[in-house]
């Protein structure tokens, strides 16, 4: 069975650059779609990105400028870099696998990323 | 971006009885809808992809139905476990979740 971990700093300043990796356990990266989901507190979900394992990506239109992704097959690890955070990307954020792409068939725990100066 | 409203924003029913949440796009999504379950403490669990697909291991009394601009989701007979909060998310143009609704026990 699939699991999904996130690890990163949870807290960052306004301006720096929330780098969040996801490690997959039980499972493959390859023949996969992985992606990004945040809850700010106290709000709904919002989707950042999906990545296929051959390295193809998108990202939400209202992020994309400040979003790359990337990931590393051999270690069964993906990761989400965002830049120039401020206040309002404070939220869970939570690793998944999803199905081509479109919706979330195995979510990790969520991590908290606290922006703020 | 497309928007998505639930409703109610709360329903209050009692074990046994069945409920109906609904979800509303703001331009037709076609039949590209999940719904998902999330309780407090725990990840959220996928319930119907495709508007009306049960995902592996999902009850029957959980039902998808809908296309285009509405859509609902049925539990037919409430279990305990099954008071938490369902989001819809659409996946027809980007991918946008609704704000959520929550089945509390009466």
């Amino acid at each position: 069975q699939v699991q999904i971990q996130e690890s990163g700093p949870g807290l960052l300043k306004p301006s720096e650059t929330l780098s969040l990796t996801c490690t997959v356990s039980g499972g493959s990266i390859s023949g996969n779609y992985w992606g990004w989901v945040r809850q700010p507190p106290g709000k709904g979900l919002e989707w950042i990105a999906y990545i296929y394992y051959t390295g193809y990506t998108k990202s939400s239109p209202s992020l994309e400028s400040r979003v790359t992704t990337s990931l590393a097959t051999s270690r069964k690890k993906f990761s989400l870099h965002l830049r120039s955070v401020t206040a309002a990307d404070t939220a869970v954020y939570y690793c998944a696998r999803t199905v081509r792409g479109e919706y979330v068939d195995v979510w990790g725990p969520g991590m908290l990323v606290t922006v703020s100066s | 971006e497309i928007l998505m409203t639930q409703s109610p924003d709360i329903v209050s029913a009692s074990p046994g009885e069945g409920v109906t949440l609904s979800c509303r796009a703001s331009q037709n999504v076609w039949s590209s809808l999940a719904w998902y379950q999330h309780k407090p403490g725990q990840t959220p669990r996928l319930l119907i992809y495709g508007a009306s697909t049960r995902a592996s291991g999902i009850p029957d009394r959980f039902s998808g139905s809908g296309s285009g601009t509405e859509f609902t989701l049925t539990i037919s007979s409430l279990q305990s476990e099954d008071f938490a909060l369902y989001y819809c998310q659409q996946y027809s143009n980007w991918r946008t979740f609704g704000q959520g609704t929550t089945v509390e026990i009466k």
